[in-house]
């Protein structure tokens, strides 16, 4: 039981690039969440999804993109990277209303 | 924004005192949680306490919430080294199962 799987864990990307995070999660979660972390502001959610199929915006969903094709797994594109999205990511699955995290891919774009 | 704000940022205090830090939010919650992140890594749920509830401890955790000031605090006793880490809340407004996390409160436990 791997609970929640984040890929890749490092990249850096420059300006204009594409690039696709994938979580996936073996619990068999409903809910799923995107997060960034940036110093001083905490985490801010993106984009979140309440079954396959579904996604919806979180606070900062300007840039990203995301798809929830199957239950197991939701990914995060950034069609066009910004030095703005250098940041940590973190992936979330949610059980009785408590989140279950991934241990975050680190993102530079140069 | 919806996200809350937690105080003190930082907190430094000596191994066997108690930390408490606070959390204050904006819209009305179904819940409030607290969660512990060491150093980069994923967050760790901590606790978990209902808008319909006041106080509930666990193990050394002592979390309190009062929704008509739209705050909430969470209370370690005892603490130890190992008990460096931040710590956020996080709410989630009736019905939308979205979490909103707060700015964190960053604990150091001296030994």
């Amino acid at each position: 039981n791997a609970g929640v799987t984040q890929t890749p864990k490092f990249r850096v990307l420059k300006t204009g690039q594409s690039m696709t995070l994938l979580c996936a999660q073996d619990m068999n979660h409903e809910y799923m969440y995107w997060y960034r972390q940036d110093p001083g502001m905490g985490l801010r959610l993106i984009h979140y999804s309440v079954g396959e199929g579904t996604t919806a915006k979180g606070e900062v969903p300007d840039g990203y993109n995301v798809s929830r094709l199957k239950k197991q797994n939701f990914l995060l594109g950034l069609e066009s990277a910004a030095p703005s999205q250098t940041s940590v990511y973190f992936c979330a699955s949610s059980y009785r209303e408590k989140l279950f995290f991934g241990s975050g891919t680190q993102l530079s774009v140069l | 924004s919806q996200q809350g704000e937690e105080d003190p940022q930082a907190l430094s205090i000596q191994e066997g005192e108690n930390a408490t830090m606070n959390c204050s939010y904006k819209t009305s919650i179904n819940n409030l949680q607290w969660y512990r992140q060491n150093s980069g890594r994923g967050l760790v749920h901590l606790i978990l306490i209902r808008s319909n509830e006041r106080e509930k401890h666990s193990g050394r955790l002592r979390v309190t919430l009062d929704t008509s000031k739209k705050s909430s605090s969470l209370l370690i006793t005892a603490s130890r080294a190992a008990d460096t880490a931040s710590y956020f809340c996080a709410t989630d407004a009736w019905g939308t199962y979205k979490y909103i996390f707060g700015t964190g409160t960053r604990l150091k436990v001296l030994a």
